[in-house]
Protein backbone atom coordinates (compact mmCIF):
# COMPACT_ATOMS: atom_id res chain seq x y z
CA UNK A 1 0.00 0.00 0.00
CA UNK A 2 1.41 3.13 -1.15
CA UNK A 3 2.05 5.72 1.34
CA UNK A 4 2.88 9.32 1.33
CA UNK A 5 3.39 11.37 4.52
CA UNK A 6 3.75 15.02 4.95
CA UNK A 7 5.46 16.26 8.03
CA UNK A 8 2.99 18.59 9.33
CA UNK A 9 -0.93 18.32 9.39
CA UNK A 10 -1.40 22.18 10.28
CA UNK A 11 1.46 24.89 10.70
CA UNK A 12 1.40 28.22 11.51
CA UNK A 13 4.03 31.04 10.78
CA UNK A 14 4.69 34.75 10.70
CA UNK A 15 5.15 36.66 7.52
CA UNK A 16 8.63 36.85 6.12
CA UNK A 17 9.30 33.47 7.80
CA UNK A 18 11.21 30.68 6.12
CA UNK A 19 9.07 27.74 5.61
CA UNK A 20 10.07 23.93 5.30
CA UNK A 21 7.11 21.52 3.94
CA UNK A 22 8.88 17.75 4.06
CA UNK A 23 7.50 15.15 1.93
CA UNK A 24 8.35 11.54 2.01
CA UNK A 25 6.96 8.71 -0.36
CA UNK A 26 8.14 4.72 -0.20
CA UNK A 27 6.76 3.12 -2.96
CA UNK A 28 9.73 4.30 -4.89
CA UNK A 29 8.11 6.62 -7.26
CA UNK A 30 10.04 8.43 -9.51
CA UNK A 31 7.47 11.64 -9.88
CA UNK A 32 6.92 13.73 -7.11
CA UNK A 33 4.58 17.13 -7.31
CA UNK A 34 3.62 19.95 -4.75
CA UNK A 35 0.09 21.20 -5.02
CA UNK A 36 -1.80 23.81 -3.42
CA UNK A 37 -5.59 23.23 -3.06
CA UNK A 38 -7.90 26.04 -1.96
CA UNK A 39 -11.56 26.81 -2.60
CA UNK A 40 -13.26 27.34 -5.44
CA UNK A 41 -9.74 27.38 -7.53
CA UNK A 42 -9.32 23.70 -6.79
CA UNK A 43 -5.61 22.15 -7.03
CA UNK A 44 -2.75 24.16 -8.56
CA UNK A 45 0.89 22.89 -9.31
CA UNK A 46 3.63 24.69 -7.72
CA UNK A 47 6.58 22.39 -8.80
CA UNK A 48 7.04 18.59 -9.92
CA UNK A 49 9.98 16.70 -9.67
CA UNK A 50 10.82 13.52 -12.32
CA UNK A 51 13.83 12.31 -10.62
CA UNK A 52 16.76 13.05 -7.75
CA UNK A 53 17.41 16.78 -8.13
CA UNK A 54 15.71 17.36 -10.88
CA UNK A 55 13.13 19.88 -10.52
CA UNK A 56 10.22 21.66 -13.00
CA UNK A 57 8.01 24.90 -12.36
CA UNK A 58 3.83 24.10 -12.24
CA UNK A 59 1.61 26.86 -12.82
CA UNK A 60 2.39 28.92 -9.53
CA UNK A 61 5.56 28.70 -8.55
CA UNK A 62 6.29 32.28 -7.96
CA UNK A 63 7.57 32.32 -3.84
CA UNK A 64 8.48 28.88 -3.49
CA UNK A 65 11.45 26.41 -4.10
CA UNK A 66 11.89 22.74 -3.90
CA UNK A 67 14.77 20.56 -2.78
CA UNK A 68 15.14 16.72 -3.81
CA UNK A 69 18.27 15.18 -2.84
CA UNK A 70 16.79 11.35 -2.11
CA UNK A 71 14.37 9.84 -4.28
CA UNK A 72 12.14 9.53 -1.66
CA UNK A 73 11.36 13.21 -0.36
CA UNK A 74 10.59 16.18 -1.79
CA UNK A 75 10.66 19.47 0.11
CA UNK A 76 8.99 22.29 -0.34
CA UNK A 77 10.03 26.14 0.73
CA UNK A 78 8.42 29.22 1.07
CA UNK A 79 11.39 31.58 1.50
CA UNK A 80 9.52 34.29 2.81
CA UNK A 81 6.06 33.48 3.72
CA UNK A 82 3.52 35.70 2.93
CA UNK A 83 -0.29 35.76 4.05
CA UNK A 84 -1.71 34.88 0.68
CA UNK A 85 0.59 31.34 1.24
CA UNK A 86 -2.08 30.53 3.47
CA UNK A 87 -3.44 27.16 1.82
CA UNK A 88 -3.67 23.68 2.23
CA UNK A 89 -0.60 21.89 0.75
CA UNK A 90 -1.14 18.78 -0.85
CA UNK A 91 2.23 16.68 -1.94
CA UNK A 92 1.91 13.68 -4.54
CA UNK A 93 3.75 11.01 -5.97
CA UNK A 94 3.70 8.69 -9.26
CA UNK A 95 5.69 6.29 -11.36
CA UNK A 96 6.86 7.74 -14.54
CA UNK A 97 4.40 8.73 -17.38
CA UNK A 98 1.03 8.99 -16.87
CA UNK A 99 0.08 6.93 -13.91
CA UNK A 100 -2.27 7.63 -10.98
CA UNK A 101 -0.99 10.04 -8.39
CA UNK A 102 -1.03 9.26 -4.43
CA UNK A 103 -1.18 11.63 -2.32
CA UNK A 104 -0.42 12.97 1.46
CA UNK A 105 -2.48 14.24 4.38
CA UNK A 106 -2.08 17.76 2.88
CA UNK A 107 -0.41 20.71 5.67
CA UNK A 108 -2.75 23.57 6.25
CA UNK A 109 -0.62 26.46 6.48
CA UNK A 110 -1.94 29.31 8.02
CA UNK A 111 0.29 32.63 7.65
CA UNK A 112 -0.34 35.61 10.27
CA UNK B 1 -2.14 24.94 -23.50
CA UNK B 2 -4.90 22.21 -21.51
CA UNK B 3 -7.82 22.58 -19.18
CA UNK B 4 -10.33 21.31 -17.46
CA UNK B 5 -13.68 23.09 -16.45
CA UNK B 6 -16.03 21.61 -14.00
CA UNK B 7 -19.00 24.25 -13.60
CA UNK B 8 -20.83 22.86 -10.74
CA UNK B 9 -19.17 24.24 -7.56
CA UNK B 10 -22.10 22.18 -5.18
CA UNK B 11 -24.38 19.60 -6.39
CA UNK B 12 -26.88 18.29 -4.66
CA UNK B 13 -29.24 15.14 -5.02
CA UNK B 14 -31.62 13.05 -2.72
CA UNK B 15 -30.66 9.49 -2.06
CA UNK B 16 -31.58 7.48 -4.66
CA UNK B 17 -31.56 9.98 -7.20
CA UNK B 18 -28.88 9.77 -10.32
CA UNK B 19 -25.72 11.90 -10.13
CA UNK B 20 -24.00 13.42 -12.84
CA UNK B 21 -21.19 15.61 -12.58
CA UNK B 22 -20.08 17.48 -15.45
CA UNK B 23 -16.05 17.46 -16.77
CA UNK B 24 -14.94 19.37 -19.97
CA UNK B 25 -11.32 19.74 -21.18
CA UNK B 26 -9.63 21.58 -23.87
CA UNK B 27 -6.35 19.65 -24.87
CA UNK B 28 -4.76 19.40 -28.83
CA UNK B 29 -3.64 15.47 -28.58
CA UNK B 30 -4.98 12.53 -27.20
CA UNK B 31 -5.69 13.19 -23.65
CA UNK B 32 -5.52 11.26 -20.46
CA UNK B 33 -8.95 11.62 -17.87
CA UNK B 34 -8.93 11.11 -14.38
CA UNK B 35 -11.55 11.47 -11.39
CA UNK B 36 -10.48 11.70 -8.35
CA UNK B 37 -12.40 12.01 -4.99
CA UNK B 38 -11.89 13.29 -1.31
CA UNK B 39 -14.14 12.42 1.48
CA UNK B 40 -14.33 14.09 4.51
CA UNK B 41 -10.94 14.64 6.26
CA UNK B 42 -9.63 12.14 4.20
CA UNK B 43 -6.89 12.28 1.53
CA UNK B 44 -6.99 13.12 -1.86
CA UNK B 45 -7.38 9.62 -4.02
CA UNK B 46 -8.00 8.33 -7.39
CA UNK B 47 -11.55 7.19 -8.44
CA UNK B 48 -11.29 6.13 -11.82
CA UNK B 49 -9.08 6.98 -15.29
CA UNK B 50 -10.49 6.19 -18.55
CA UNK B 51 -8.60 3.93 -20.26
CA UNK B 52 -9.48 1.74 -17.69
CA UNK B 53 -12.93 1.39 -18.32
CA UNK B 54 -14.04 0.25 -14.75
CA UNK B 55 -16.60 1.08 -13.03
CA UNK B 56 -15.79 1.98 -9.55
CA UNK B 57 -18.16 2.34 -5.92
CA UNK B 58 -20.54 2.33 -8.84
CA UNK B 59 -19.24 5.63 -11.27
CA UNK B 60 -18.55 5.41 -14.28
CA UNK B 61 -17.43 8.07 -16.71
CA UNK B 62 -17.14 8.13 -20.67
CA UNK B 63 -14.61 9.87 -22.45
CA UNK B 64 -16.50 11.76 -25.58
CA UNK B 65 -13.79 13.37 -27.62
CA UNK B 66 -16.49 14.84 -29.81
CA UNK B 67 -17.73 16.92 -26.94
CA UNK B 68 -14.71 16.95 -25.20
CA UNK B 69 -16.26 15.34 -22.23
CA UNK B 70 -15.53 13.18 -19.29
CA UNK B 71 -18.58 13.24 -17.23
CA UNK B 72 -18.77 11.55 -14.22
CA UNK B 73 -22.12 9.60 -13.76
CA UNK B 74 -24.07 7.29 -10.81
CA UNK B 75 -27.45 6.02 -11.24
CA UNK B 76 -28.51 6.09 -7.63
CA UNK B 77 -26.79 7.97 -5.51
CA UNK B 78 -25.68 6.67 -1.69
CA UNK B 79 -24.70 9.48 1.74
CA UNK B 80 -21.82 7.73 1.74
CA UNK B 81 -20.84 9.35 -2.06
CA UNK B 82 -21.09 13.03 -0.95
CA UNK B 83 -17.60 14.44 -1.45
CA UNK B 84 -15.43 16.27 -3.17
CA UNK B 85 -14.50 15.33 -6.99
CA UNK B 86 -12.12 16.87 -9.14
CA UNK B 87 -11.79 15.95 -13.04
CA UNK B 88 -7.74 15.92 -14.08
CA UNK B 89 -6.31 15.57 -17.09
CA UNK B 90 -3.09 14.33 -18.51
CA UNK B 91 -1.75 14.45 -22.13
CA UNK B 92 0.11 11.28 -23.51
CA UNK B 93 3.52 10.26 -23.72
CA UNK B 94 6.37 10.74 -21.55
CA UNK B 95 5.88 12.94 -18.46
CA UNK B 96 2.96 15.05 -18.83
CA UNK B 97 1.65 17.44 -16.51
CA UNK B 98 -1.82 16.98 -14.48
CA UNK B 99 -4.42 19.49 -14.86
CA UNK B 100 -6.79 19.39 -12.42
CA UNK B 101 -10.71 21.14 -12.42
CA UNK B 102 -11.95 23.14 -10.00
CA UNK B 103 -13.85 20.39 -7.98
CA UNK B 104 -17.55 19.62 -7.47
CA UNK B 105 -18.62 19.14 -4.25
CA UNK B 106 -21.33 16.61 -3.95
CA UNK B 107 -23.70 16.95 -1.21
CA UNK B 108 -26.60 13.31 -1.30
CA UNK B 109 -29.29 14.54 0.85
CA UNK B 110 -30.89 11.27 3.10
Amino acid sequence: DVKVTQSSRYLVKRTGEKVFLECVQDMDHENMFWYRQDPGLGLRLIYFSYDVKMKEKGDIPEGYSVSREKKERFSLILESASTNQTSMYLCASSFPGVDTQYFGPGTRLTVL
Amino acid sequence: AQRVTQPEKLLSVFKGAPVELKCNYSYSGSPELFWYVQYSRQRLQLLLRHISRESIKGFTADLNKGETSFHLKKPFAQEEDSAMYYCALSGNGGYQKVTFGTGTKLQVIP
